[in-house]
């Protein structure tokens, strides 16, 4: 039985790139939640979806930053012209419920912007 | 809002000592309270949570009681080993809510 499965695990890129960050929950996981880990610091939500739907994404950037959850298919989170200040660790978490009482997490993408 | 507030580290233990990070919490209503550990390079990991007032939570021989009286969720251990190496971090969820909060993490290293 898989787990939070994220990928890829480390991401390199220049300025000015795109960054896709993908995240396939637990099996028979509708919910979604992304969380960003910048360094020394815990993490900080940003964006809760089901499928198909985006529930809450107050935490997130409002420009540059999008994120999806697919019918078929894992949730991306999309970073468009990434800035330095984007390197960080995108935590993907998901859950079988809507109140979700202990999160199991990914492994994580740590994104690096050179 | 909601704010969850964790002993500074990093906390640097020999092995078999005693381990308490302190934990405390500002919410409205009736919170849940997790640990989280988080080991070098990996993920998050739930270590133990409690649901209501007095509930103690245990894993691993880890145990943190929910003090509503003093907003408190301390993290204890009573003999730490190296394998225990990590960043842990309270969170807590309110009533009905989805987003965690987390703390700032608390860096633990154990000498053999």
């Amino acid at each position: 039985n898989a787990g939070v499965m994220q990928n890829p695990r480390h991401l390199v890129r220049r300025r000015g790139q795109e960054a896709r960050l993908r995240c396939s929950p637990m099996k028979g996981h509708s919910h979604v939640y992304w969380y960003r880990q910048l360094p020394e610091e815990g993490l900080k939500f940003m964006v809760y979806l089901q499928k198909e739907n985006i529930i809450d994404e107050s935490g997130m950037p409002k420009e540059r930053f999008s994120a999806e959850f697919p019918k078929e298919g894992p949730s991306i989170l999309r970073i468009q012209q990434v800035v330095r200040g984007d390197s960080a660790a995108y935590f993907c978490a998901s859950s079988p419920t809507e109140n979700p009482y202990g999160y199991t997490f990914g492994s994580g993408t740590r994104l690096t912007v050179v | 809002g909601d704010s969850v507030t964790q002993m500074e580290g990093p906390v640097t233990l020999s092995e078999e000592a005693f381990l308490t990070i302190n934990c405390t919490y500002t919410a409205t209503g009736y919170p849940s309270l997790f640990w989280y550990v988080q080991y070098p390079g990996e993920g998050l990991q739930l270590l133990l949570k409690a649901t209501k007032a007095d509930d103690k939570g245990s894993n691993k021989g880890f145990e943190a009681t929910y003090r509503k009286e003093t907003t408190s969720f301390h993290l204890e251990k009573g003999s730490v080993q190296v394998s225990d190496s990590a960043v842990y971090f309270c969170a807590l969820l309110n009533t009905g809510g989805f987003k965690t909060i987390f703390g700032a993490g608390t860096r633990l290293f154990v000498k053999a």
